[in-house]
C-alpha cells in the first residue's frame, strides 16, 4: 500500500530562517507526491506536487520541495520563513487513480 | 465562484440520530470526495465520486453513505451517528479524477465540525 510518513509533529523556526518539513514515502511503482497546507479553521490548500521530471519542485507562496528517490523523501522547504507560514502541513501520495493518502500532518510554528 | 461550500459549519448530534452533511461545488468538477480529520491521524478518505452516478468507498466508509445525483452536489449521510464519528469533515473536489494530472489539485471546503454525544 502507498503511504507517507511525517516524522515531526511540530517544527519550530525563527522568522527569516530557512525551514524544512520532512516527508518520506513508501510506494510501489512511480511516486506521485503532494504538499497541502491548512490554516486555522480552513480547508486544505494545494502547495505543490511531484509527478516526474526535476527533483526540485517549486510551488505557491515561495515553497519548494525536493524529491529524493534514493532516500524516498519529499521534504518541503522555504529559504526564509514568515510568521504567516505558521500552519499545519500535510504530505500526500496518490494511492490510487482517484485517491490520495495523507500523512498525519506537521505543525509549523514560525516565531517573530 | 464560491468554490466548495459545506453546510452546516457546526453540528451536535445525539447517538443514533441521522443527518446529512451537504457539499456543493460550482466549478464543474468531475471528482468529489469526503475526508474526516482527527487529531494525530491526518485526513482519511471516506467516500469519493469520479462523476455523477458513480461513487466508491475510501479508507473508512463504514457508517456513511453517499450519492452523486448531480455534478455539483455530493452529500454525506450518517444513518445512525456514533461518538466515534465525532470529527471534522472536509469535502474536496477536483476538475479531473486522475489526481496526478495538471488539472487535479484538490479544492477543499472549510469543513463541518461534528460532535456526537
Amino acid at each position: 500500500a502507498q503511504s507517507v510518513a511525517q516524522p515531526e509533529d511540530q517544527v519550530n523556526v525563527a522568522e527569516g530562517n530557512p525551514l524544512t518539513v520532512k516527508c518520506t514515502y513508501s510506494v510501489s511503482g512511480n511516486p506521485y507526491l503532494f504538499w497541502y497546507v491548512q490554516y486555522p479553521n480552513r480547508g486544505l490548500q494545494f502547495l505543490l506536487k511531484y509527478i516526474t521530471g526535476d527533483n526540485l519542485v517549486k510551488g505557491s507562496y515561495g515553497f519548494e520541495a525536493e524529491f529524493n528517490k534514493s532516500q524516498t523523501s519529499f521534504h518541503l522547504k522555504k529559504p526564509s520563513a514568515l510568521v504567516s507560514d505558521s500552519a499545519l502541513y500535510f504530505c500526500a501520495v496518490r494511492s490510487g487513480y482517484s485517491t490520495l493518502t495523507f500523512g498525519k500532518g506537521t505543525m509549523l510554528l514560525v516565531s517573530p | 465562484n464560491a468554490g466548495v461550500t459545506q453546510t452546516p459549519k457546526f453540528q451536535v448530534l445525539k447517538t443514533g440520530q441521522s443527518m446529512t452533511l451537504q457539499c456543493a461545488q460550482d466549478m464543474n468538477h468531475e471528482y468529489m470526495s469526503w475526508y474526516r480529520q482527527d487529531p494525530g491521524m491526518g485526513l482519511r478518505l471516506i467516500h469519493y465520486s469520479v462523476g455523477a452516478g458513480i461513487t466508491d468507498q475510501g479508507e473508512v466508509p463504514n457508517g456513511y453513505n453517499v450519492s452523486r445525483s448531480t455534478t455539483e452536489d455530493f452529500p454525506l449521510r450518517l444513518l445512525s451517528a456514533a461518538p466515534s464519528q465525532t470529527s471534522v469533515y472536509f469535502c474536496a473536489s477536483s476538475y479531473s479524477a486522475d489526481l496526478k494530472s495538471n488539472n487535479s489539485p484538490l479544492h477543499f471546503g472549510n469543513g463541518t465540525r461534528l460532535t456526537v454525544t
